[in-house]
């Protein structure tokens, strides 16, 4: 079966650097996905990894390692605007996303 | 381009009614996708779409059905609303060899009562 474990909430500090991190389960890995879900919006993307390493993008990189299955999303100089839920999502083929439940990121001042 | 667009916005329903979400992308993608978001629960897929003329089931298909009108169309009907249909319905496409970029539609917040 297919499952992704990630934090239920996350605090940080405006400016500051925070990790999310997620955990698959899964036979026939293809790569891992992150998403950004502000409340009452809907889902848009932010990364992809199907090969292990750093993927980096602006502010947000993300992180894959196969061997651990393990990922991360990274968010630096974070900014109010980052008060969100980020999500992972599992690519495992017949063209399907399984999601996880989400991490609520808090940036205070 | 409008991406992903989703009718209606709101919906109450009784319990046995029936009603179409209606789903529509204006971006040539090949692939679309019904999903459900519950608190806690994170998105999970109700039926998908791979590429025109192909519909599949999803984690939690029980209770809907789905027609692929056309490249651009993808229609969701609940024929007899329950409670436990309450939910936020998100309609999402992509490229088919790029499904893990996925784009949303602004979502349709139903309840059955």
């Amino acid at each position: 079966g297919q499952s992704l474990e990630q934090p239920s909430e996350v605090t940080a500090v405006e400016g500051a650097i925070v990790q999310i991190n997620c955990t698959y389960q899964t036979s026939g890995f293809y790569g891992l996905s992150w998403y950004q879900q502000h409340d009452g919006g809907a889902p848009t993307f932010l990364s992809y990894n199907a090969l292990d390493g750093l993927e980096e993008t602006g502010r947000f990189s993300s992180f894959l390692s196969r061997s651990d299955s393990y990922g991360y999303l990274l968010l630096q100089e974070l900014q109010m605007k980052d008060s969100a839920s980020y999500f992972c999502a599992e690519e495992a083929g017949s063209y399907q996303l399984t999601f996880g439940k989400g991490t609520k990121l808090s940036v205070i001042p | 381009n409008a991406g992903v667009t989703q009718t209606p916005k709101f919906q109450v329903l009784k319990t046995g009614q029936s009603m179409t979400l209606q789903c529509a992308q204006d971006m040539n993608h090949n692939s679309m996708y019904w999903y459900r978001q519950d608190p806690g629960m994170g998105l999970r897929l109700i039926y998908y779409s791979a590429s025109e003329g192909t519909t599949d089931k999803g984690e939690v298909p029980n209770g809907y059905n789905v027609s692929r009108l056309n490249k651009r169309e993808f229609s969701l009907r609940l024929e007899s609303a329950a409670p436990s249909q309450t939910s936020v319905y998100f309609c999402a496409s992509s490229k088919r060899e790029g499904y893990n970029e996925q784009f949303f539609g602004p979502g349709t917040r139903l309840t059955v009562l």
